[in-house]
């Protein structure tokens, strides 16, 4: 079974720049997760999405940061303008659909913002 | 709104020592909770999780966690240190969504 894939591995921009991620999420996963992840701190969530709808994005700094998960599948994130900040490791993550069930993490994009 | 604490951002115990990393919950409604571990340069990967089930849970690698809700408790034990149990561990609740506590970076010394 394919896991979830992220894209790219690795992005250096300057401040001020803009910048977008890419996921795919487990075939037949409902529900999508972006989160962000500073260095040595715990993954903070950005955006929940449920099939194509978000559910919860309340901790997305909308100013900049914005998300879609067009026809319910594969998923960007995209920073614009990015701040020095923004730098951190964006995790994607996938599940069946219940709180039950755990998550399937990809490898994740580090960003790194000069 | 759901949270975890960690106690504890680094543990350190010899090889073959008892590990015990501590989670604490805050939740109005019951929590289903979870542990995660993340490798050098690899993604998270669970543990083990509660779902409301048995209060004591076994998950992969010798790891176990035990659910009380009188002290709002789920810390992460495992018997016997081995070197490669050596990474950042995570805990996480859901209720609408999984958040994540800080996480605590466990060094097992030879």
């Amino acid at each position: 079974e394919a896991g979830v894939a992220q894209s790219p591995r690795y992005k250096i921009i300057e401040k001020r720049q803009s910048v977008a991620f890419w996921c795919n999420p487990i075939s037949g996963h409902a529900t999508l997760y972006w989160y962000q992840q500073i260095l040595g701190q715990g993954p903070k969530l950005l955006i929940q999405f449920q099939n194509n709808g978000v559910v919860d994005d309340s901790q997305l700094p909308k100013d900049r940061f914005s998300a879609e998960r067009l026809k319910g599948v594969d998923s960007t994130l995209k920073i614009q303008p990015a701040k020095l900040e923004d730098s951190a490791v964006y995790l994607c993550a996938s599940s069946p659909g219940t709180l039950r069930e755990k998550l399937f993490f990809g490898s994740g994009t580090q960003l790194s913002v000069l | 709104a759901q949270s975890v604490t960690q106690l504890g951002s680094h543990v350190s115990v010899s090889e073959g020592a008892l590990v015990l990393l501590r989670c604490n919950y805050s939740s109005s409604v019951p929590p289903y909770l979870f542990w995660y571990v993340q490798y050098p340069n690899q993604g998270l990967q669970l543990l083990l999780k509660y779902t409301s089930a048995a209060t004591l849970v076994k998950g992969i690698n010798g790891f176990e966690a035990e659910f009380k809700k009188s002290e709002t408790s789920f810390h992460l034990t495992k018997p016997s240190a081995h070197m490669s149990d050596a990474a950042e561990y995570f805990c996480a609740v859901s209720i609408n969504d999984m958040r994540f506590g800080a996480g605590t970076r466990l060094t097992v010394k030879p």
